[in-house]
């Protein structure tokens, strides 16, 4: 089945302690992308790759880092997470880019830093 | 259930009825537009897009009206099933911009 797939799907933690949320997708795309969702916001891109080793940042990239090593695999990495950072996220995935191709989003995680 | 955003739009409807939901894009560059669907605890779907060289496009149940005059983009779903309630939003790309959302509730 072509999914993205996302874990872990709720993490609580606390400020500063170091945390990465895996992301892979089995479609064999180009492209993919991060993106918060906070109530009353559209989805807001944190930062996306066009391909391997190849990453750039979106609209709200601060705090926040990935990698792009396999063309499967985009981990986020939170170095510091800090409270503003309780959010919900999504990862996804499209074939070539996200101004020309629609995304398949994995099914969130749900972040809480306390 | 799972809010995905607070303070929507809301539009209920009656099962069976069609639903015509509505959105404002910004800029007028943008050429492609995508409606997806996220259901409570899910992560958003794709349910059909459309290029600026066209006015419509149909898919299974849903059509895509783009009024690129007044930059308004229209997902009308015909004959609207218990399954159909969601929150759908809209993305235009240049740049990269979703919509908060409208939350449709089918009443049985």
């Amino acid at each position: 089945e072509a999914q993205v797939t996302q874990n872990p799907r709720y993490l609580i933690t606390v400020t500063g302690k170091k945390l990465t949320v895996t992301c892979s997708q089995n479609m064999n795309h180009e492209y993919m992308s991060w993106y918060r969702q906070d109530p009353g916001l559209g989805l807001r891109q944190i930062y996306y790759s066009m391909n391997v080793e190849v990453t750039d940042k979106g609209d709200v990239p601060e705090g926040y880092k990935v990698s792009r090593k396999e063309k499967r695999n985009f981990p986020l990495i939170l170095e510091s997470p800090s409270p503003n950072q309780t959010s919900l996220y999504f990862c996804a995935s499209s074939l070539a880019g996200a101004t020309t191709y629609e995304q398949y989003f994995g099914p969130g995680t749900r972040l809480t830093v306390t | 259930g799972e809010s995905v955003g607070l303070h929507l739009p809301t539009l209920s409807v009656q099962e069976g009825d069609n639903s015509i939901i509505n959105c404002a894009y910004s800029n007028s560059a943008s050429d492609y537009f995508i409606w997806y669907k996220q259901e409570s605890g899910k992560g958003p779907q794709f349910i059909i897009d459309i290029r600026s060289n066209m006015d419509k496009r149909q898919g299974q149940r849903v059509t895509v009206l783009l009024n690129k005059t007044v930059k308004h983009l229209s997902l009308q779903i015909a004959a609207t099933q218990p399954g159909d309630s969601a929150v759908y939003f809209c993305a235009e790309n240049t740049p990269l911009v979703f919509g908060k959302g409208t939350r449709l509730s089918v009443i049985a």
